[in-house]
This record gives C-alpha cells, structure tokens and sequence, in this order.
C-alpha cells in the first residue's frame, strides 16, 4: 500500500498569506495524484487533480506541482473561507489518502 | 445537475450489519465507478472499495474484504454498501463518492453523498 505523508498536520496562517502543504508518498505515483478540502461537516471538495490540474471551479489562488513522490498545494492568498483540513489522495496503485493537514487561521 | 443522496443516520449493536444507499441522479448512473470512503470521528479519509455499476464488478480494500459487500440496483441508480460484524471502531460517517472519468474505475472523486453517521455502540 502506498502511505500519503502530509506535512505539518496543522498550519496556522492569517488571511492574505500565502499557504504551502506537502504531500510525500511512500514510493513514486507519478502525476496521479489529487488534493481536496473539507470543511467541518461537509463532504470532501475536489479541488487539483493529477497533481496540477485544477478542478472545475476552483478559483486561480489554488494551485498544485510535483511529481513522483513529492507534491505541493499552494494557496497564493488565504481567503477566509479558504481555512479547512485538505487531503491528498493517490491513484497510481490502489487508492488511499493522505492523513490531512488543518489549515487554521492564526 | 449531478447529486449523490445517502440514507440516513443509523445506530447499530456491535455484531449487526448496515446497509447505507446511495441514490444518484443527474448523470447515467452505468457510466461511472462508485467509491464508498469512511471518516472516522475527527480522523482522515479511509477508502472502502468500489463497484462498477454497469456490470456490478467489485474491488474491496484488503482490510474489507469478506467483510464488506458492495451492491446496486440500476432501475432505482443506487449503490449500497453492506458493512458486516460492526465494532465500535467501525463507527464513522460513510460516504459514496463518484468517479470523475467515464468508465474509469481508478480515479479521483468529483461528486460526493452527504455522509451517513453509523454508530456502533451497546
């Protein structure tokens, strides 16, 4: 089984800062990879597919990069809506889930 | 406009079985893999396994295997998935996730159900 690492489990920012979240798989994926978000109560909401591709919708400030076994989600400027725990998840081998990073406002 | 709509909360005895349903609407319901994905209280994602709704084909997580039973009814476009011998750590919110490629069976997740709690307690 392939294991998502996520780094930090928690990233305290303010808004208008830029975030920055890592995902590290435990052997390569190649570009198969994903990054939701959640919110409190809600179903995960997809946002980057195959590491850099963003889904339908999802505003210009998420971005996504990386390849193999290291991957970033970048958000350019934190929007307050934009606090939530994100998740990547991986579809090279099986499917699993990275264990989440909570994005709180500092 | 694509919705994935779970039956409702459930309370169960450790030892019992669940069935939660998934009823899809919007979109051909034979043409995209269904997921079924676990969240346990304040805890990550874990995922469950799939099943193809055209053909009724299945793939289960190692951990779930005979364990968990993943149908679907194609006249009603609903999947449902059948969790056996609950324990209190089977308590969760179970969701049914669609795939977001035609006919892709591994893939990642476009439209989600709204989550049904399953509580297992004595």
């Amino acid at each position: 089984e392939i294991v998502l690492t996520q780094s930090p489990a928690t990233l305290s920012l303010s808004p208008g800062e830029r975030a920055t979240l890592s995902c590290r798989a435990s052997q390569s994926v190649s570009s198969y990879l994903a990054w939701y978000q959640q919110k409190p109560g809600q179903a995960p909401r997809l946002l980057i597919y195959d590491a850099s591709n963003r889904a339908t919708g999802i505003p210009a400030r998420f971005s996504g990069s990386g390849s193999g076994t290291d991957f970033t989600l970048t958000i350019s400027s934190l929007e307050p809506e934009d606090f939530a725990v994100y998740y990547c998840q991986q579809r090279s081998n099986w499917l699993t889930f990275g264990q989440g990073t909570k994005l709180e406002i500092k | 406009q694509v919705q994935l709509v779970q039956s409702g909360a459930e309370v169960k005895k450790p030892g019992a079985s669940v069935k939660v349903s998934c009823k899809a609407s919007g979109y051909t319901f034979t043409g995209y893999y269904m997921h079924w994905v676990r969240q346990a209280p304040g805890q990550g994602l874990e995922w469950m396994g799939w099943i193809n709704p055209n053909s009724g084909g299945t793939n289960y997580a190692q951990k779930f295997q005979g364990w968990v039973t993943m149908t679907r009814d194609t006249s009603i476009s609903t999947a449902y998935m059948e969790l056996s011998r609950l324990r209190s750590d089977d308590t969760a919110v179970y969701y049914c996730a669609r795939v977001a490629q035609r006919f892709l069976e591994w893939y990642y997740f476009d439209y989600w159900g709204q989550g049904t709690l399953v509580t297992v307690s004595s």
